[in-house]
């Protein structure tokens, strides 16, 4: 079945720089990735997703880009901000089994310093 | 997106005991998912529910255990059946999203067994 790896499983930036969390998928018919971010105690909501005809996505300062080759999709976010701490799920989701059922990413807990 | 109500929000337990968790969504969905999240963890996928069919239950998750009821298409239940303090976690509903959007889920419910 699907298998989602997910790196780093935390990272740590100062306020202002960019934080990447990459992922790596297994099943190649795959061809939908969203992006998950939960704060503690809170439930995961949506911020960014891609599809796979399409290489990068962009919403203010965070993008995903994706490389459906290599089987990798990547979270970027730019000049982040203490709000910005929480953990960041990636998934993918396919239609093999004719369910759209996602696949979730171990999770990259991220702590932005002031 | 959709809207879900999830509830109850959190419990605790008796071993041995059943709880039910209900998701009632705002708009009707064809499929609805119900996730497992332990304490610092990512989320798996218990199963997947159809309105007018059984569920379909992810590897090492059985009916047995997790009974799933769908009776519209706007509401599921998920049972934790005979709970042992292992099944202490939280649980989560989602629903597909609207064309070209990811999943939504509800709020959780935060399971506690002693």
């Amino acid at each position: 079945g699907e298998n989602v790896e997910q790196h780093p499983s935390t990272l740590s930036v100062q306020e202002g720089d960019s934080a990447v969390i990459k992922c790596t998928y297994s099943d190649s018919a795959s061809n939908y990735f969203p992006w998950y971010k939960q704060e503690l105690g809170k439930r995961p909501q949506l911020i960014i997703d891609i599809r796979s005809n399409v290489g990068e996505k962009k919403d203010q300062r965070i993008a995903v880009t994706l490389n459906k080759t290599a089987k990798h999709f990547s979270l970027h976010i730019t000049e982040t901000q203490p709000e910005d701490s929480a953990v960041y799920f990636c998934a993918a989701s396919g239609t093999t089994s004719g369910t759209y059922k996602y696949i979730f990413g171990t999770g990259t807990r991220l702590k932005v310093l002031a | 997106s959709a809207v879900i109500s999830q509830k109850p929000s959190r419990d605790i337990c008796q071993r041995g005991t059943s709880l039910t968790i209900q998701c009632q969504v705002d708009s009707q969905v064809t499929m609805m998912f119900w996730y497992r999240q332990q304490p610092g963890q990512s989320l798996t996928l218990i199963a997947t529910a159809n309105q007018g069919s059984e569920a379909t239950y992810e590897s090492g998750f059985v009916i047995d255990k997790f009974p799933i009821s769908r009776p519209n298409l706007t509401f599921s239940t998920l049972t934790v059946s005979n709970m042992s303090p292992e099944d202490s976690s939280i649980y989560l509903c989602s629903v597909e999203g609207q064309i070209n959007y990811g999943y939504t889920f509800g709020s959780g419910t935060r399971l506690t067994v002693v």
